[in-house]
């Protein structure tokens, strides 16, 4: 079964209005987190947020939100007020496990959904 | 503050051919990773490190080898390059393992393998 899916197609969204992007997970590890890349054309991959799986709230940075549904089992971005900039591809990625240090590294690893492509329309 | 940095950006070679890509970073991080972006795969993890000389395989290592004898360098080297490893390869480094430690990624080396 794959950890991260995003089955949304590309998508499409007026500029200044709201766009939502799925993705959901699968894990059995109660200790988790998730996280939101962004890749422009230009090819780099920026951070944009992160959700603990302890954390109460949903993660909010900016313009951009995490709609956290935990029994879900979704971790969805929220992107309020679309700029032509935020065209671009769109990753869900996942880490499992606790603690923030790790000898061997097994808990560092992030785990990766295929991408959703987002066009902005002016 | 040149963070993290990939040679080459671009390389074209030959199947058979050993290459070796570079990563380096000045940040001092403990965690460094290799990951491959293959279209409608997303970003697959080849190898990561915890530490100099600490080092293992991700979701796929075959045809890979990885070392690390200094933190701030994680070589990548195709022993006999493929043209299945045609691909665009990302290096990445963390300070600290979990939590909401992210991971800042290279700017990439675009590798065909004709």
């Amino acid at each position: 079964a794959q950890k991260i899916t995003q089955t949304q197609p590309g998508m499409f969204v007026q500029e200044k209005e709201a766009v939502t992007l799925d993705c959901t997970y699968d894990t059995s590890d109660p200790s988790y987190g998730l996280f939101w890349y962004k890749q422009p054309s230009s090819g780099e991959m920026i951070f944009l947020i992160y959700q603990g799986s302890y954390d109460q709230q949903n993660a909010t940075e900016g313009r951009y939100s995490l709609n956290f549904q935990k029994a879900r089992k979704s971790a969805n971005l929220v992107i309020s007020a679309s700029q032509l900039g935020d065209s671009a591809m769109y990753f869900c990625a996942m880490r499992e496990g606790r603690g923030w240090n790790s000898s061997t590294g097994a808990n560092s690893k992030l785990t990766f959904g295929k991408g959703i492509t987002l066009s902005v329309r002016p | 503050d040149a963070g993290i940095t990939q040679s080459p950006r671009y390389k074209i070679t030959e199947t058979g051919r050993q290459v070796t890509l570079m990563c380096h970073q000045t940040w001092s991080h403990s965690y460094m990773f290799w990951y491959r972006q293959d279209l409608g795969h997303g970003l697959r993890l080849i190898y990561y490190s915890a530490a100099a000389d600490i080092t293992d395989k991700g979701e796929v290592p075959d045809g890979y080898v990885v070392s690390r004898s200094k933190t701030e360098n994680f070589p990548l080297t195709l022993e006999s390059a493929t043209r299945s490893q045609t691909s665009v390869y990302f290096c990445a480094s963390s300070h600290l393992a979990g939590g909401p430690n992210t991971q800042y990624f290279g700017p990439g080396t675009r590798l065909t393998v004709l």
